[in-house]
């Protein structure tokens, strides 16, 4: 079965540290890729997307992912947290129907 | 700005009870979902539905049912609610995400603001 795994469950990194949340899946075929944000007591939102062209794409505050499809990886990156990055982020992707597959999710917590 | 609507943002039902979970959007999407959100489980697919009156299950429909009478409205039915549906339930829509129309991957997924559901 289709599935999609987030590497890490918890990290904690102090500011400025630099950041890499793993995130792969299992599929074969074409995908589309997201990374969400869930900032403590808000919705889920969208943080990034990969549907097609460049593999490495930069979504809002600072994020970027880049999709390595020999690897079926879409690794999630920062190169300088904040304390307001605390949040939980989830990577997902969408397959051969318009089913989205999510992690598990990562909790990363910032210490200011 | 796409608006996404959850009838609750916290319920309490006892075992047994049958229970209504709304979702309202307004774009005119024609995808909705409904995800349970577990800690730990990150979110999990219990229905979805691509067009009024069509459904097709998730990765947990059990213990559930659903109902889309009308495009921009998506029902989540618990018909006995049981302990272990405790959850926080969220509903999303999305326009058609591309892989089954012919690669017009105009949209994605925009979610509500989720409903904390406990049962006794």
């Amino acid at each position: 079965a289709q599935s999609v795994s987030q590497h890490n469950h918890h990290v904690i990194l102090s500011e400025a540290a630099s950041l890499e949340l793993g995130c792969n899946y299992s599929y074969g075929g074409t995908v589309n890729l997201f990374w969400y944000v869930q900032y403590p007591g808000q919705h889920l939102q969208l943080l990034l997307k990969y549907f097609s062209g460049d593999p490495l794409v930069k979504g809002i505050k600072g994020f970027e992912a880049e999709f390595i499809k020999s690897k079926f990886s879409f690794n999630l990156r920062k190169p300088s947290v904040q304390w307001s990055d605390t949040a939980e982020y989830f990577c997902a992707v969408n397959m051969w129907d318009d089913k989205i597959i999510f992690g598990k999710g990562t909790r990363l917590h910032i210490l200011p | 700005d796409v608006k996404v609507t959850q009838s609750s943002r916290y319920l309490v039902k006892r075992t047994g009870e049958k229970v209504f979970l709304e979702c309202v959007q307004d774009m005119d999407h024609e995808n909705m979902f409904w995800y349970r959100q577990d800690p730990g489980l990150g979110l999990r697919l219990i229905y979805f539905s691509y067009d009024v009156k069509m459904k097709e299950k998730g990765d947990i429909p059990e213990g559930y049912s659903v109902s889309r009478e009308k495009k921009e409205r998506f029902s989540l039915i618990l018909e006995s609610a049981s302990t272990n549906q405790t959850s926080m339930y969220l509903c999303a829509s999305s326009f058609l995400l591309g892989l089954t129309s012919g690669g017009d991957t105009t949209d994605t997924q925009y979610f509500g603001p989720g409903t904390r559901l406990t049962v006794l």
